[in-house]
């Protein structure tokens, strides 16, 4: 069975860092594309970024670009997303998801909160 | 960057009757666009993926259709457990995009 399990999320300050990680588990992780998904408290999906299965290509929303960096390890079968300079808009759940073909989201890990606030 | 639009933006329905959202994109994208659901307090879910193929263990009465810029996800007789949020997705041309989801309540 697929399971992704995020951690890493919490209260920082604005201008602060974090880094969230997701462990996968029930699949080979060095098969599969890997997405960040988020969502601010009430609001709908924003993709975030995404990497392929041996990191040769890695994407950002503009507005992530130059703040967050995408990795993963495969031999820790582990996702990753560091996030620096972070504002209070960068405040929501966010999400692992596996890439099926074609970077859709076939599974979802339950999610990890980041608040950014003073 | 590709814009989803999604309508309705909420929609009550009686259990049974059949419900279609639709999504257009401001170009078109082929058929790289999958459809997800979303129950308050749990993460999405895939129910359809390029357009009109449905995920395994996905209920039948869940289907979609379309290609280009237009896009439909139909559910035929509602079910009460199917309230939820409903998201398009464009996974075609990066940045990836979603809509501004559909939320359907039960009657």
């Amino acid at each position: 069975e697929v399971h992704l399990v995020e951690s890493g999320g919490g209260l920082v300050k604005p201008g602060g860092s974090l880094k969230l990680s997701c462990a996968a588990s029930g699949f080979t992780f060095s098969s599969y594309s890997m997405n960040w998904v988020r969502q601010a408290p009430g609001k709908g999906l924003e993709w975030v970024s995404s990497i392929s299965r041996t990191s040769t290509y890695i994407y950002y929303a503009d507005s992530m670009k130059g703040r967050f960096t995408i990795s993963r390890d495969n031999a820790k079968n582990s996702l990753y997303l560091q996030m620096n300079s972070l504002r209070p808009e960068d405040t929501a759940v966010y999400y692992c998801a596996r890439a099926g073909d074609g970077w859709y989201g076939d599974f979802w890990g339950q999610g990890t909160l980041v608040t950014v606030s003073s | 960057e590709i814009v989803l639009t999604q309508s309705p933006d909420f929609q009550s329905v009686t259990p049974k009757e059949k419900v279609t959202i639709t999504c257009r994109a401001s170009q078109s994208i082929g058929n790289g666009l999958h459809w997800y659901q979303q129950k308050p307090d749990q993460s999405p879910k895939v129910l359809i993926k390029f357009a009109s193929q449905s995920f395994s263990g996905v209920p039948s009465r869940f289907s979609g259709s379309g290609s280009g810029t237009d896009f439909t996800l139909t559910i035929n007789s509602l079910e009460a457990e199917d309230a939820a949020t409903y998201y398009c997705h464009q996974s075609s041309t990066f940045p990836q995009t979603f809509g501004q989801g559909t939320k359907v309540e039960i009657k």
